[in-house]
């Protein structure tokens, strides 16, 4: 199991929006910035958002973050057909002086 | 733009040593800002850090404790790359292998650039 708590799968249809939850500890979220990755099938993980909140260049303003004390949320606006592919929260565990991620999320268009 | 380009076997016998390397372009292994990661993910495990190298005046290294006893990651600043070995290999450390960078150490900032993956089967 995981560090960090993501629910296994999200859907929703073209032009709606989903949110994906990432729940940690204070020995992670608690004190730690929070990214956030997209995997397409066969694909490298991308980084979607870095520091809570930031998009890194090229990343569309559809994709957000937030956090608030252990946990953290991706929000995803218009959502597009392109956009079905597994997410991945990931931070720094104090504890475990080590990377850390969420077992990832299925997001669905229907 | 910086780039990772990773090789190595993508077979490996249990009990032998896993090997890869990830060269890089673009960017400096021994540069003081970023931090030079691994990666490992499986269906099993998910995605999972594997351990890091990064250049503060000096080299410094650390491990995930799955792994601590058998890994190592070695900066090569002749050839700008960045080594893994994984020893004592088992079916368990079957998975796809990914190096990454952090752009800075002094804070989790995410891993802004990966190499492509190398699946890696542990079988005889």
């Amino acid at each position: 199991q995981s560090v960090l708590t993501q629910p296994p799968s999200v859907s929703a249809a073209p032009g709606q929006k989903v949110t994906i939850s990432c729940s940690g500890s204070s020995f992670n979220i608690g004190n730690n910035y929070v990214s956030w990755y997209q995997q397409l099938p066969g694909t490298a993980p991308k980084l979607l958002i870095y520091e809570n909140n930031k998009r890194p260049s090229g990343i569309p303003d559809r994709f957000s973050g937030s956090k608030s004390d252990t946990s953290a949320t991706l929000g995803v606006t218009g959502l597009q057909t392109g956009d079905e592919a597994d997410y991945y929260c990931g931070t720094w565990d104090n504890s475990l002086n080590a990377a850390v991620f969420g077992f990832g999320t299925k997001v669905t268009v229907l | 733009q910086v780039q990772l380009q990773q090789s190595g076997p993508g077979l490996v016998e249990p009990s032998q040593t896993l090997s890869l390397t990830c060269a890089i372009s673009g960017d400096s292994v021994s540069s003081n800002g970023p931090a030079w990661n691994w990666f490992r993910q499986s269906p099993s495990r998910g995605l999972e850090w594997l351990g890091r190298t990064y250049y503060r005046s000096k080299w410094y290294s650390n491990y995930a404790l799955s792994v601590k006893s058998r890994i190592i990651i070695n900066p090569d600043t002749g050839k700008n790359q960045v080594s893994l070995q994984l020893s004592s290999v088992t079916p368990d450390d079957t998975a796809v292998y990914y190096c990454a960078r952090m752009p800075v150490v002094t804070h989790y900032s995410g891993m802004d650039v990966w190499g492509q993956g190398t699946t890696v089967t542990v079988s005889s």
